[in-house]
């Protein structure tokens, strides 16, 4: 079975700081991680992936991530946080190209000015 | 990218009533689609994958015969909650894979359908 922890049910960062928003994972195989973004009663948005290749990821908005095997982790990072970036965001894997995935609980980040 | 859209974005019924969710991939094509229930302040929760075609595969605990999914076209699938009830209230958002070569590993979201059951 296949799992994702976010230890963090919210992170705090003032405006123009870095932000780090943590995720580790648990798949049989190599693992597909994402990264989405869900702003109040609306959907989720992509914002990146890891499949394969560099281990640092960019996505959409100056996020990245950045895939660590050894410690099966897949923190989203951004170096400079914007208000607009307060949002729910949700780490999630798969094991194949094709299976469902398993989201993570869900972080809430608040962007102060 | 992709977009996926959903309709309703809302809908309030009467206890008993039957509700049809649509989800459609516009300017791809998704085999799979799947559909997830939120709760609020909660993760997403897989309740169905939709294969065009064929019948759905349902997660366990899902009510297959209250929770009616048709995947009848490979932009179109429709989630009917049957006889809806109060604790039916949720979130509901659908999500299809794209097809096309190198993107057959990301879901796109669709805005969700919030749903009130009188």
């Amino acid at each position: 079975a296949q799992s994702v922890a976010q230890p963090e049910d919210q992170v705090n960062v003032a405006e123009g700081n870095p932000l780090t928003v943590k995720c580790t994972y648990s798949v049989s195989g190599n693992p597909y991680l994402f990264w989405y973004v869900q702003y109040p009663n609306r959907g989720l948005q992509f914002l990146l992936k890891y499949i394969t290749g560099d281990n640092l990821v960019k996505g959409s908005y100056g996020f990245e991530a950045e895939f660590n095997k050894s410690q099966t982790s897949f923190h989203l990072k951004k170096p400079s946080a914007l208000v607009s970036d307060s949002a729910l965001y949700f780490c999630a894997v798969s094991d194949n190209a094709g299976n469902m995935l398993t989201f993570g609980g869900g972080t809430r980040l608040m962007v102060k000015p | 990218g992709a977009v996926v859209s959903q309709h309703p974005s809302w809908v309030i019924c009467k206890s008993g009533t039957s509700v049809k969710i649509e989800c459609r991939s516009l300017d791809f094509q998704a085999t799979t689609m799947f559909w997830y229930r939120q709760f609020p302040k909660q993760s997403l929760m897989l309740m169905a994958t939709s294969n065009e075609g064929s019948k759905a595969t349902y997660e366990q605990g899902v009510e297959k015969d209250k929770f009616l999914i048709n995947h009848a076209s490979l932009t179109l699938s429709t989630l009917t909650v049957t006889s809806a009830h109060p604790e039916d209230s949720s979130f509901y958002i659908c999500s299809a894979r794209d097809q096309s070569a190198g993107g057959q590993e990301t879901q796109y979201f669709g805005p969700g359908t919030r749903l009130l059951v009188l």
